[in-house]
């Protein structure tokens, strides 16, 4: 499959422990953020978003925690399996712009 | 509910050329974002369309622009290609143009330029 970045900073888990992916975002103003996950090949999949005026979010097996005071969102994820390895993006919008997108990490699931 | 479609997949061209691409939203969902994705510059976004009007434009040349139908389906063109822009195009929807819209991405389509 295509190489999404060849030089992007990973997170080894091993399988079965809970796994915190962290990005720091640009613009203090922005107000809406979602957390995607692309696999080898494929276009990026919406995990969970947020919006500025909550500070947590909780999905199936996912949680996102957003603290403005440091421009910090992170995505939990919670007894990490094998099909989790991916490269995780967050993305953040303020009204009328367009989502700007973090570089990505990319988490390897060890057996 | 189909996702987002985009075809083709793959695409070789060679420099000079120019290419099209396209995209069709999830059905009901009326805003399209374009974006170019490399290993070295990530995600990057070009523009979006919402009702058939460009309502944003990311930094990129104008050889690279874009349209939307009253279907919603979106096309995007790259004139006098270069080898820089050999990349994964990627295609996503939302229902509308507003803040917070959950933002669907389609597979892509990969850009060779030799």
């Amino acid at each position: 499959g295509e190489s999404v970045g060849l030089h992007l900073p990973t997170l080894s888990v091993q399988e079965g422990d809970n796994s915190i992916i962290n990005c720091a975002y640009s613009n203090s103003a922005s107000d809406y953020f979602i957390w995607y996950k692309q696999e080898s090949g494929k276009g990026p999949q919406f995990i969970i978003d947020i919006r500025s005026n909550m500070d947590k979010r909780q999905g199936q097996r996912v949680t996102v925690l957003l603290n403005k005071t440091v421009k910090h969102l992170s995505l939990q994820i919670a007894a990490t399996q094998p099909g989790d390895s991916a490269v995780y993006f967050c993305a953040e919008k303020l009204y009328g712009q367009n989502f700007v997108f973090g570089p990505g990490t990319r988490l390897s699931v060890l057996p | 509910k189909a996702g987002v479609t985009q075809t083709p997949r793959y695409l070789i061209k060679t420099r000079g050329q120019q290419v099209t691409l396209s995209c069709s939203p999830i059905s009901g969902h009326r805003s399209v974002s374009w974006y170019q994705q490399t290993p070295g510059q990530g995600l990057q976004f070009l523009f979006e369309y919402f009702s058939e009007t460009q309502r944003n434009k990311g930094n990129f040349p104008g050889r690279f622009s874009g349209r939307q139908f009253s279907n919603s389906r979106s096309e995007m063109n790259v004139s006098t290609l270069e080898l820089g822009d050999s990349a994964l195009y990627l295609c996503a929807s939302s229902p509308s143009a507003g803040t917070y819209n959950e933002q669907f991405f389609g597979p892509g389509t990969r850009l060779t330029v030799l």
